[in-house]
């Protein structure tokens, strides 16, 4: 049964700081997915990772994906208030169902 | 620009109760998802479905059910509902290319007393 785990669960940041959160999964799958979560909204897809090796970027946040170590990584560089949100994970079990990892809440404070 | 809808956004109803929440598509995507979500916790699949007349059921489904008779709508009905169902409920939908991802309505914030 594929489990996906995101840590840290919570993170309270400095702007300006770099951060990294995990993604981390228990059998192989190779699409993988980030998404972000404000309070109280529904989620928005922020990157697709298809391939071993992928990786994305999008403004502050930069995703990799590394297939063999069943791990995913989201960097955040030089962190601004308006990234404090949920992010998550969520991995292809290989038949389109989804599994969602935990979450993780991130503040970034002024 | 995803186009997904979901009714009601919020709605509070006794025990006992039974629940339609509404999901409509008009991207034309065949797969659609159901998904159960405390305040800022994982999401946990209820349904989900590959197209017309296709359901599965996800790991929290023995007290729900769907139907897929229409491409675009896909409606999630909670039979006796409980106050433990209080929760969000969000729909997503994703099309067949490789490169899709999903994309989710709004939710419905569902309370039962």
């Amino acid at each position: 049964e594929l489990k996906v785990e995101q840590n840290p669960l919570f993170l309270s940041m400095q702007e300006g700081k770099n951060y990294t959160i995990y993604c981390n999964y228990s059998t192989t799958s190779d699409r993988l997915y980030w998404y972000r979560q404000d309070p109280g909204k529904s989620l928005e897809s922020l990157f697709v990772l298809l391939s071993n090796g992928a990786v994305k970027q999008e403004g502050r946040l930069m995703a990799s994906l590394d297939t063999k170590a069943r791990l995913s990584t989201l960097h955040i560089t030089a962190a601004v208030h308006d990234l404090s949100a949920t992010y998550f994970c969520a991995v292809d079990s290989g038949t389109y169902k989804y599994i969602f990892g935990t979450g993780t809440r991130l503040k970034v404070l002024a | 620009e995803a186009d997904i809808y979901q009714t009601p956004r919020y709605l509070v109803i006794g025990t006992g109760k039974k629940i339609t929440l509404e999901c409509s598509q008009t991207m034309g995507h065949d797969k659609m998802y159901w998904y159960q979500q405390d305040p800022g916790m994982e999401l946990h699949l209820i349904h989900y479905s590959y197209g017309v007349n296709s359901t599965e059921k996800g790991d929290l489904s023995s007290e729900s059910t769907v139907s897929r008779i229409r491409t675009e709508h896909f409606p999630l009905t909670l039979e006796s509902a409980r106050p433990s169902h209080t929760s969000q409920y969000l729909c997503a939908s994703r099309g067949s290319m490789s490169t899709d991802t999903q994309y989710f309505g709004p939710g419905t914030r569902l309370t039962v007393l």
